[in-house]
């Protein structure tokens, strides 16, 4: 079956550091993807970055980067220079291309982490 | 151009009353899904539309559930003799295809209260 483990419930950052958000994943889906989404106190759920798992690159979108150890089934975001509207829900999901235990096409989500950004 | 909309945003039904969640997925989007997030959870799977396939239904949690898609375009959600446990927002998404490497595109949820 696919999984995806959050472990950090919440997480606090100073205003302009940097934060590593965790996400483990377990599939046996040969091909995958692997997605970060935001969803801010509104409720909308906002697509940050995304990583193929034969990428042989982390993905990297502005202040987003994705570190990605395949070996390690890890896939962390990195938020650089954090600002105050940084601080939401982050949720790590992932999608496979087989039927191994789920559906094929939909995300299987994390439970998040709640992203705090102090001034 | 436009995103996902989905109607009502909010839906406060009574314990046994039937309700029905709309969604209009991103214009020339194949796929489309319905997930349900209840307080402080993740993400659920309910149901996904690929084209003209037969939906996949794996996600729907009984038979009270059903889901509708017009013309590949437009889709219904029906909760039939609503329970308390069925309180939840429910959100749709759409993507261009059902392959890993395209990201969904999430509507702004419909928030269902069963008194």
């Amino acid at each position: 079956a696919q999984k995806i483990t959050q472990t950090q419930p919440g997480m606090f950052v100073q205003e302009k550091e940097a934060v590593t958000l965790d996400c483990t994943y377990d599939t046996s889906d040969p091909s995958y993807g692997l997605f970060w989404y935001k969803q801010p106190s509104s409720g909308e759920m906002i697509f940050l970055i995304y990583q193929g798992s034969y990428d042989q690159q982390n993905a990297t979108e502005g202040r987003y980067s994705l570190n990605f150890q395949k070996a390690r089934k890890s896939a962390n975001l990195v938020i650089s220079a954090s600002q105050l509207g940084d601080s939401a829900m982050y949720f790590c999901a992932m999608r496979g291309i087989m039927n191994y235990g789920g559906s094929q096409g939909n995300l299987i989500f994390g439970k998040g982490t709640k992203l705090s950004v102090k001034p | 151009g436009a995103g996902v909309s989905q109607s009502p945003s909010n839906k406060v039904t009574e314990k046994g009353k039937d309700v029905e969640l709309r969604c209009d997925p991103i214009s020339g989007h194949t796929a489309l899904y319905w997930y349900r997030q209840s307080l402080g959870q993740g993400l659920e799977f309910l149901i996904y539309f690929q084209g003209n396939s037969a939906p996949d239904k794996s996600g729907l949690p009984s038979d009270r559930f059903s889901a509708e898609r017009t013309g590949g375009s437009v889709s219904t959600l029906t909760i039939q003799r609503t329970q308390q446990e069925d309180s939840a927002v429910y959100l749709c998404a759409s993507s261009l295809s059902g392959q890993p490497s395209y990201e969904q595109y999430f509507g702004p949820g419909t928030r269902l209260t069963v008194t």
